[in-house]
């Protein structure tokens, strides 16, 4: 089952903060999160094992509730270059596969 | 590193031709690529697993006759549109599992090719 991503767009001023949510119904291995610009590939940001560990760099971070089987991306002061499409890959079983179900995306888009 | 090329990035075909997408890992070796389609503004839809050396898994709904993937070797997938038809129009993307030791794995994408089938 796709996870649930929220919202689904945001509008920043540079500078701001912005939280992104996903959720599964499914008990998860592990969350992947990519951010998609237009006409380009999804890049990898960062994957969060379970185990509820939180992990980041510079001002990305993200989050694993593991009973709650959600994980949330957190972008402090956003930069014009934080534009595009969040998308989160969920990964559930033993993870041993690699497949990833993908939520419906957060569109983010930063102005000046 | 992880570096994933796609060949070719557009492609414009008529109804009834086939059509081969190449997907190459170029610093690693990759024995499981994936295969997306994906539609303007919605997520990317797993099509199909490609595994090194055996026959690939497809999703639910996917035509195996018509989407062919061949995973030859462990640095290169391919997928054959055969008999495109304009509903196949879509932007498709592969990706490469990179394995981080025997406890997660990362995908890395290509960057997409365009398909219109006119």
């Amino acid at each position: 089952q796709q996870p649930v991503q929220s919202p689904q767009a945001v509008i920043l001023r540079e500078g701001e903060d912005a939280v992104i949510n996903c959720s599964s119904s499914k008990a998860l291995y592990s969350v992947h999160w990519y951010r998609q610009k237009h006409g380009e590939a999804p890049v990898f940001l960062m994957i969060l094992l379970k185990g509820g560990e939180q992990k980041g760099h510079d001002k990305i971070s993200a989050s694993f509730n593991e009973k709650k089987q959600q994980s949330s991306l957190y972008l402090t002061a956003s930069q014009l270059s934080y534009s595009g499409t969040y998308f989160c890959g969920t990964e559930s079983g033993s993870g041993n596969t690699g497949k990833l179900i993908f939520g419906q995306g957060t569109t983010l888009q930063v102005k000046p | 590193g992880a570096v994933v090329s796609q060949h070719p990035s557009r492609v414009i075909c008529k109804s009834g031709t086939s059509v081969k997408i190449e997907c190459r890992s170029l610093d690693f070796q990759a024995t499981t690529m994936f295969w997306y389609r994906q539609f303007p503004k919605q997520s990317l839809m797993l099509m199909a697993t490609s595994n090194e050396g055996s026959k690939a898994t497809y999703e639910q709904g996917v035509e195996k006759d018509k989407f062919l993937i061949n995973h030859a070797s462990l640095t290169l997938s391919t997928l054959t549109v055969t008999s495109a038809h304009p509903e196949d129009s879509s932007f498709y993307i592969c990706s490469a599992l990179f394995r981080q030791g025997r406890t997660s794995s990362e995908q890395y994408f290509g960057p997409g090719t365009r398909l219109t089938v006119t």
